[in-house]
């Protein structure tokens, strides 16, 4: 089955410096990438996601990219803020919908 | 993007009894799922709630001890069975309508005594 594997697990930046968090995944077949923001006590929340036909999707701050041959993708914030302090969860996917999970990147943002 | 919302929110119970979570969801959606996340860790995946027939259950989950109900397309149940410490957690359950986006439940907030 699918499994993904996440890094760094922890992440400390400067208000204002950029943070990559980067995943890579086993299932060729996989064909779905979302990013999920998980503040404490609280849902994860869906910030951006790819799909396997594009290379690159931004959205503001926040940019994803996808390399399908080497099987890994980065997301990428720029211009940190105290706001963005959360645990990050890279997932994949395929036809199935079934979410597989990285382990996580808590990113600290310090003012 | 749908609104889910689960009940309770949290709760303790001693071990050997079962608590059962609801998830409701505000839109009919396609697929439906149950997922753990343990303190401090990631979203486990715990079985595929499937509309009108037996949930499709991951590695290491079985129907004895975590069964499922799906009667309609926007409600689903996941009881967790003869509870022990070990089944201390929190579930979250999730919905897609399809197109892959999906989102979730605040989650319930299990202790288990």
């Amino acid at each position: 089955g699918e499994n993904v594997e996440q890094h760094p697990s922890t992440l400390s930046v400067q208000e204002g410096d950029s943070a990559v968090i980067k995943c890579t995944y086993s299932d060729s077949a996989s064909n779905y990438f979302p990013w999920y923001k998980q503040e404490l006590g609280k849902r994860p929340q869906l910030i951006i996601d790819i799909r396997s036909n594009v290379g690159e999707k931004k959205d503001q701050r926040i940019a994803v990219t996808l390399n399908k041959t080497a099987k890994h993708f980065s997301l990428h914030i720029t211009e940190t803020q105290p706001e963005d302090s959360a645990v990050y969860f890279c997932a994949a996917t395929t036809n199935t919908d079934k979410l597989i999970f990285g382990t996580g990147t808590r990113l600290q943002v310090f003012p | 993007s749908a609104v889910i919302s689960q009940k309770p929110s949290r709760d303790i119970c001693q071990r050997g009894t079962s608590l059962t979570i609801q998830c409701q969801v505000d839109s009919q959606v396609t697929m439906m799922f149950w997922y753990r996340q343990q303190p401090g860790q990631s979203l486990t995946l715990i079985a595929t709630a499937n509309q009108g027939s037996e949930a499709t259950y991951e590695s290491g989950f079985v129907i004895d001890k975590f069964p499922i109900s799906r009667p309609n397309l926007t409600f689903s149940t996941l009881t967790v069975s003869n509870m022990s410490p070990e089944d201390s957690s929190i579930y979250l359950c999730s919905a897609t309508s399809g197109g892959a986006e999906q989102f979730f439940g605040p989650g319930t907030r299990l202790t288990v005594l």
